[in-house]
Formats: C-alpha cells, sequence, structure tokens
C-alpha cells in the first residue's frame, strides 16, 4: 500500500484566514481525495483532486471555498479558505488506482480548528 | 445511489468475547465492501475488503467480515476482542458503476473492557 503523509498534521487557526493541507504520497497514484470529517462524524467526501484539471467537486462543496492543486501524481492540496468554527474538521487525503476493486488509503489526516 | 447504514453508535464487549460491528448497504450495481478503523487521533487504517468469491473476508489484527447478498449486510467479526480494539469502525461500500467514491457509514464506537 502507498504511504501517505499530510501538512501540518493539526492546526489552530483565526476565523477568516485560509489554511493550505498537504497530501504527500510515495508513490504515483491515479486517484487523490480530499474528505472531512467533522467532530463525532462519519467521512464526507470533499472532492476528487485530477492531474492537470479542475477538482471534482460534490454537492455542497465549492472551489472558491476549497481550492485544490495536484500538479503531479504524487502531491496535492487543499485550502480551506476564510476560515469560520464550522470549519473544524479532520480533513483527510486518500488515494487509489482509480479501479473500482482497489482498496482506498488514507493519510493520517489534519486537524484543524478554527477560534 | 449507493448508502451505509451502521445501526448501531456504539458496541461494548468484554475482553475475550466475541465482537460483531453491523453493516448493511445499499447499491445500484454489485457491491465491493471495506471495512476501515480509526484510532483516536489517527487517519483511517484498511482492515479488510470483499470483491467477489467467498463470502467470509479475513483481513488485519485477526478481524473477519461476512457477506451477506440476500441480507445486504457485510458484518465485522473478531472471535476474542482486544482492549486494544477499541476504536472508531467505519463500514464502506463502492458499486462497480461508481469508478472510485466510497460511501461511508456513520462509525461504530468499539468499547473493550477488561
Amino acid at each position: 500500500s502507498a504511504v501517505i503523509s499530510q501538512k501540518p498534521s493539526r492546526d489552530i487557526c483565526q476565523r477568516g484566514t485560509s489554511l493550505t493541507i498537504q497530501c504527500q504520497v510515495d508513490s504515483q497514484v491515479t486517484m487523490m481525495f480530499w474528505y472531512r470529517q467533522q467532530p463525532g462524524q462519519s467521512l464526507t467526501l470533499i472532492a476528487t483532486a485530477n492531474q492537470g484539471s479542475e477538482a471534482t467537486y460534490e454537492s455542497g462543496f465549492v472551489i472558491d471555498k476549497f481550492p485544490i492543486s495536484r500538479p503531479n501524481l504524487t502531491f496535492s492540496t487543499l485550502t480551506v479558505s476564510n476560515m469560520s468554527p464550522e470549519d473544524s474538521s479532520i480533513y483527510l487525503c486518500s488515494v487509489s488506482s482509480g479501479r473500482a476493486i482497489e482498496t482506498q488509503y488514507f493519510g493520517p489526516g489534519t486537524r484543524l480548528l478554527v477560534l | 445511489a449507493q448508502s451505509v447504514a451502521q445501526p448501531e453508535d456504539q458496541v461494548n464487549v468484554a475482553e475475550g468475547n466475541p465482537l460483531t460491528v453491523k453493516c448493511t448497504y445499499s447499491v445500484s450495481g454489485n457491491p465491493y465492501l471495506f471495512w476501515y478503523v480509526q484510532y483516536p487521533n489517527r487517519g483511517l487504517q484498511f482492515l479488510l475488503k470483499y470483491i467477489t468469491g467467498d463470502n467470509l473476508v479475513k483481513g488485519s489484527y485477526g478481524f473477519e467480515a461476512e457477506f451477506n447478498k440476500s441480507q445486504t449486510s457485510f458484518h465485522l467479526k473478531k472471535p476474542s476482542a482486544l482492549v486494544s480494539d477499541s476504536a472508531l469502525y467505519f463500514c464502506a461500500v463502492r458499486s462497480t458503476d461508481s469508478w472510485g467514491k466510497l460511501q461511508f457509514g456513520a462509525g461504530t464506537q468499539v468499547v473493550v473492557t477488561p
């Protein structure tokens, strides 16, 4: 399985500011995803990060709020913009080969607290 | 559309006793089913998956799960629970016509007492 790292592991931010989360994989992967896990909740898919093109966002998530970059097959960033306390969550990066039968692996997550 | 239900918010079990975490699913095509575990302040770790073939799937840390097509269930089991199994468990489903997206259940907190 791929080894996935995320930076930062946690942060405390002030409302109105932005935070960029990095996801690095030790091998080339086809698919990269960003999830949000709000306190006490399950995982919600924010978007699929597409290499060389715009990310594909799920209903309820927009590019202005969560801009995503994916410059190559091993790296992606998620920015949480103009943060409010409601953005306090764990943000998880995950990867897969893109085939439906393949396992999706997750990074350790970034724990964000917005004051 | 695909969905997953984990009917129990929490499961309490004594160490050494059998552990079962329930999961039922709904998909439009054939299901691919997954179990993940999340320890405190950690990301999700993959436990096991069902793709096809034998209905009983064995995974990491002594866990297994049984796929039941008629009941649309994929319950996670462990014959003898350990205190270290205390964690949050997620069931997830992906259908054959859903190229990448996983649908997660709400999660079940497992508490194993000594």
